[in-house]
């Protein structure tokens, strides 16, 4: 049973302008959020994260905004690059265990 | 630092073989994580230790995948016997102090195809 979504696999999104990822969660209880990017044969890397007790984080280009009430969180990119094409994990934690989703690939086209 | 390091990258074998697939943490990180990647239910963390002492095994799927991490820098995780559904990719990754806060680091992954 998923607990975190990702409900769109793919994106496409033209260079310069922004990309909007999505994901859901279902547990009330999770405290912390994190979105990890994937390129092809290669770990996730940590990109950017936030805590269940603010609603935005900003770290240059990336942000994430949380709805709390809606348990749903978004990663905003701008503007995209072609760098940026890869997929995207969210999670969503509880202590040390970490829930993800799975995934939406980003298409950064120049 | 080398990051963490996994090896086989990729590995074929036929139902009803032994696979161990094995990680290398960071240096110094005291939590160590095993995940699997399917298309449908995305990254999933199996099991993780701490200080080299499994925690909690509640995402091991079955009696047939165990894992182990008998010193610091070392740790394993088995399938026997292997099925094709155990086809995925799995990750290890270590953390300097756990929590949610820490940041995981990932290695690239084995690449695991059961027959």
């Amino acid at each position: 049973d998923q607990q975190v979504k990702q409900n769109s696999p793919s994106l496409s999104v033209q260079e310069g302008r922004i990309s909007i990822l999505n994901c859901d969660y279902t547990n009330s209880m999770f405290d912390y959020f994190l979105w990890y990017k994937k390129y092809p044969a290669e770990g996730p890397t940590f990109l950017i994260s936030i805590s269940s007790i603010k609603d935005k984080n900003e770290d240059g280009r990336f942000t994430v905004f949380l709805n709390k009430s809606a348990k749903h969180l978004s990663l905003h990119i701008v503007p995209s690059q072609p760098g940026d094409s890869a997929v995207y994990f969210c999670a969503a934690s509880a202590g040390n265990q970490f829930y993800f989703g799975t995934g939406t690939s980003l298409t950064v086209i120049p | 630092d080398a990051g963490v390091i996994q090896s086989p990258r990729h590995e074929v074998t036929e139902m009803g073989q032994e696979v161990t697939l094995r990680c290398k943490p960071i240096s110094g990180h005291d939590y160590l994580f095993w995940y699997r990647q399917t298309m449908m239910r995305g990254l999933e963390l199996l099991i993780y230790f701490n200080n080299n002492v499994p925690i909690d095994d509640s995402g091991m799927p079955e009696d047939r995948f165990s894992a182990k991490m008998p010193n610091a820098s070392f740790s394993t995780l088995k399938i026997q016997p292997s099925e094709p559904r155990d086809s995925a990719v799995y990750f290890c990754a270590s953390s300097l102090v756990g929590g949610a806060t820490d940041t995981q680091y990932f290695g690239p992954g084995t690449r695991l195809t059961v027959l």
